[in-house]
């Protein structure tokens, strides 16, 4: 059965160091989505990319933040530098297309603790 | 603005007993409502979803605009349903999923 890959599983970095995490969504789904997860909360949309283009990023702190989808497969989100606040889980998902019902697969998730 | 609340950090419950987890929402437009489930070590995934009218491992979950309510709902409880439960809403021109805070459901024996 197809899954949604992430790497890496967990990261450890320093504050004001550079960190990304990589998703290889469902062969064939159109729309990705980053989520963050903070401790005792629910996951909150980063940005939500449908091919290759971003279609919502109204959540997504722009000025450490950076993600990319350049051939509308995988993705890279890239944090820039880290804050110790960004400590959280960061989960990537995908569906065949914006319009799928809300139905989203998600990765294992990227648990990243910034020191 | 979208919004979901959802009331309970933690529900447990006996085993067999009834189970309820309450969810509000606040849309300006036709909602579409989800329940997502995370066993212990697994991946989130759907459990289900409002427009199907479905019941799935017993749980059934009724849209009530009245009173912007998703509650998900269990007769009977059984242990391998203890698992955290994020209600979510789906809106806007990209249907973005907005999730709540989640609610933690310990079945004991």
């Amino acid at each position: 059965e197809a899954e949604v890959a992430q790497s890496p599983r967990y990261k450890i970095t320093e504050k004001s160091q550079a960190v990304a995490f990589w998703c290889d969504p469902i062969s064939g789904h159109a729309t990705l989505y980053w989520y963050r997860q903070i401790l005792g909360q629910g996951p909150e949309l980063l940005v939500q990319f449908q091919d290759e283009s971003v279609v919502d990023d109204s959540q997504l702190p722009k000025d450490r933040f950076s993600a990319e989808r350049l051939k509308g497969v995988d993705s890279t989100l890239k944090i820039q530098p880290a804050e110790l606040g960004d400590s959280a889980m960061y989960l990537c998902a995908s569906s065949r297309d914006y319009l799928a019902s809300g139905e989203l697969f998600f990765g294992e998730g990227s648990r990243l603790t910034v020191l | 603005a979208q919004r979901v609340t959802q009331p309970e950090k933690l529900l447990s419950v006996f085993k067999g007993a009834p189970v309820e987890l309450k969810c509000n929402y606040s849309y300006s437009g036709s909602p579409e409502l989800f329940w997502y489930v995370q066993y212990s070590r697994q991946r989130l995934q759907l459990l289900l979803r409002h427009i199907s009218r479905e019941s799935i491992k017993g749980f059934t979950a009724d849209l009530n605009k009245g009173e912007t309510s998703f509650h998900l709902k269990k007769p009977f409880a059984q242990e391998e349903d203890s698992a955290m439960y994020y209600c979510a809403l789906s809106g806007g021109s990209w249907g973005k999923l907005q999730f709540g805070a989640g609610t933690q459901v310990v079945v004991t024996p």
